[in-house]
């Protein structure tokens, strides 16, 4: 079974503040997602990482996938209260995903 | 128009009821997907799907079944509610192609008495 562990649990800052969030797992998988959940709704795909060391960036978030794909980091910068939510990592397996617990962020005005 | 619909969206129920949730989709997708959400185990996979004739268990199977009506539709049903069954439930789509990027609905939340 591949499990994915997520760090923090909780997470509550400043508006303002700069953050990471950490994706960890002992297994490699060909991909690894982030989502955003936000209360009374269903999670919402932020972005998808591939290749060992790829970085991408989604304004003033920034994604990076580990070398040898097993673990995964999320940075915002600047928080904003709209950042406020539970984010998600899952990896990719051959038919399915594993999703992490989840991260759950709030930022405080 | 969202791309991935569930009915209901709030339910309440009693122990040893019926319960069917519904979920449908226009993306077009080949793959469905329900999972259900608990505070503190993160998203657990009940059933999927890859198309109209196949279904495949997840990882807590126990107690539902599902139905796979068409390409658009997907229905969870819960044949003797239990109050252990009490979460929120979602239905998610993915394509046959890609990173298995999924697609989630709004959910429906589900308490059993």
């Amino acid at each position: 079974t591949q499990l994915l562990e997520q760090s923090p649990q909780f997470l509550s800052i400043q508006e303002g503040e700069n953050l990471t969030v950490y994706c960890n797992s002992s297994s490699v998988f060909s991909s690894l997602q982030w989502y955003r959940q936000e209360p009374g709704e269903g999670p919402v795909l932020l972005v998808t990482v591939v290749t060992g060391g790829e970085v991408k960036k989604l304004k003033r978030l920034t994604f990076q996938f580990g070398d040898a794909r097993k673990d995964s980091s999320l940075h915002i910068t600047a928080a904003q209260p709209g950042d406020t939510g539970l984010y998600l990592c899952s990896g990719a397996g051959s038919y399915q995903l594993t999703f992490g617990k989840g991260t759950k962020l709030s930022v405080i005005p | 128009d969202a791309d991935v619909t569930q009915t209901p969206r709030n339910r309440i129920t009693k122990t040893g009821k019926r319960i069917m949730l519904e979920c449908s989709q226009t993306k077009g997708h080949d793959r469905m997907y329900w999972y259900r959400q608990d505070p503190g185990l993160g998203l657990r996979l009940i059933y999927y799907s890859f198309d109209v004739k196949d279904i495949n268990k997840g990882e807590i199977s126990d107690g539902y079944s599902v139905s796979r009506q068409a390409q658009a539709k997907f229905s969870l049903s819960l044949e003797s509610a239990i109050p252990n069954q009490t979460a929120l439930y979602f239905c998610a789509t993915s394509d046959l192609w890609g990173n298995n990027e999924q697609f989630f609905g709004p959910g429906t939340r589900l308490t059993v008495l």
